[in-house]
């Protein structure tokens, strides 16, 4: 079964431009939100987390919005550059810290 | 520190066969989790080992196996391949749980299985 849904599936900007990826979870359970970061021939690298207690997480140019009632979460990229090019996927661990993935959205930054 | 390694890198293998893929944990890592990662899909949970048994298991069917050594690597086992086994296949790591922070698990670079 499908508990985190991520959205859109693909997604293409301009350079510094903003992209913004969505996920929606089912799972009340879920105390922790990390995005992954996956280029082509590589596994995925964790990039930024949120804590259900907090709405918002900066770290440089990234950002996750949390939305607890809503049970959606979503990545911001401000002033997007090429080399963010990649497959960014929302998750959320199962107790045993085991992460449940999103589909992915691939996104191309245009120079 | 390596991180975690994977091999080998890519396996073709045809229906009916069977393959073992590697895994060498992070150092300092005792827990390795296994996923399936199809093409334009996110990673599926396949299994998890940790103190040399099998933890927890994603609903994957018996044909996929796994073992855990003292030094902490894992080998990920499939037999009978079918064509829709062909996928990447990541491991991930995590340190000891009395160490366990939320962003505790490293993926390596995956092997590319292909079935024909």
């Amino acid at each position: 079964q499908q508990q985190v849904k991520q959205s859109p599936q693909s997604l293409i900007v301009q350079k510094g431009g903003i992209s913004i990826i969505n996920c929606a979870y089912e799972n009340t359970a879920f105390d922790y939100f990390p995005w992954y970061q996956q280029f082509p021939g590589k596994g995925p690298a964790l990039l930024i987390a949120i804590r259900p207690d907090v709405s918002e997480k900066k770290e440089g140019r990234f950002t996750i919005s949390f939305n607890k009632s809503a049970k959606q979460f979503s990545l911001h990229i401000m002033d997007s550059q090429p080399g963010d090019s990649a497959t960014y996927f929302c998750a959320a661990p199962e107790p045993n810290n085991d992460m449940r993935f999103g589909a992915g959205t691939r996104l191309t930054v245009k120079p | 520190d390596a991180g975690v390694t994977q091999s080998p890198t890519h396996l073709i293998k045809t229906r009916g066969q069977q393959v073992t893929l590697r895994c060498s944990p992070k150092s300092g890592h005792d827990t390795v989790s296994w996923y399936q990662q199809a093409l334009g899909q996110g990673p599926q949970f396949i299994f998890q080992y940790y103190e040399e048994e099998e933890r927890q298991r994603g609903n994957f069917p018996d044909r996929f196996s796994g073992h855990q050594f003292p030094n902490y690597s894992s080998e990920l086992n499939v037999n009978a391949l079918l064509l829709g086994d062909s996928a990447l296949y990541l491991c991930a790591s995590s340190p000891p749980r009395g160490l366990r922070g939320p962003d505790t698990q490293y993926f390596g670079p995956g092997t590319r299985l292909t079935v024909l």
